[in-house]
């Protein structure tokens, strides 16, 4: 049984870096989500995918920030010119994609950006 | 105004013993759907249960069940039988339909509620 995974766990970049994370979702979930969780809130909505195409963003996805899901399986997240407040957990989630599915998680990019 | 709320920001149960986790929400959608996840220390969002709006029952999942008050918007969570590895952090969350009827994407979590569970 394989679940969400993401890559890397970890990232410690230097402000103004670009880092680029990787999610790939469970495989027969059409829908892929990226949220973005700092220290003591709930995770926040950044984006999500129904196969290809990006379907809603939030106002917190920034320029810097692009998400791409090219052949509707695995998704990247990017973030361009790296800030010290985009340290966050940045996690990604799939669902199958119909009706009120449940959102399954996986473990998380830690980003740390001195 | 936040749509979901969790005013409990650290609980304490003894081993054993049964918990409510409590949450409000806020939506003028008549049809949404309540989630409960766990993240323990190591990051990882585990769905726990669900309640959908129009469930006629409260929820049940093992040890896990939502107490739903549709009229009060409360989905608190009841763990029965509180275990050592049940210590973690436990969010609320929330998802909207749209007036079309068919489901936005977003989830709308709390702040979360860190249970310590002590022997």
């Amino acid at each position: 049984d394989t679940g969400v995974s993401q890559n890397p766990r970890h990232k410690i970049t230097k402000r103004g870096q670009n880092v680029t994370f990787r999610c790939d979702p469970i495989s027969e979930h059409n829908r892929l989500y990226w949220y973005r969780q700092t220290l003591g809130q709930g995770p926040e909505f950044l984006t999500y995918f129904q196969n290809e195409a990006q379907l809603e963003k939030s106002r917190l996805l920034s320029d810097r920030f692009s998400a791409e899901r090219p052949k509707g399986s695995f998704s990247t997240l990017e973030i361009q010119r790296t800030e010290q407040g985009d340290s966050a957990m940045y996690l990604c989630a799939s669902s199958l994609g119909s009706g009120q599915e449940t959102q399954y998680f996986g473990p998380g990019t830690r980003l740390l950006v001195l | 105004a936040q749509k979901i709320t969790q005013t409990q920001p650290g609980m304490f149960v003894q081993e054993k013993e049964a918990v409510t986790l409590d949450c409000t929400y806020d939506t003028s959608d008549p049809s949404y759907g309540l989630f409960w996840y766990k993240q323990p220390s190591s990051g990882e969002m585990i769905f726990l249960i669900y309640q959908g709006s129009y469930d006629q029952q409260n929820a049940t999942e093992g040890r896990y069940s939502l107490n739903f008050q549709k009229a009060r918007k409360s989905a608190n969570l009841v763990i029965s039988a509180s275990q050592l590895g049940d210590s973690a952090m436990y969010f609320c969350a929330m998802r909207e339909s749209s007036d079309r009827g068919s489901t936005l994407g977003r989830l709308y979590f709390g702040r979360g509620t860190q249970l310590t569970v002590w022997p």
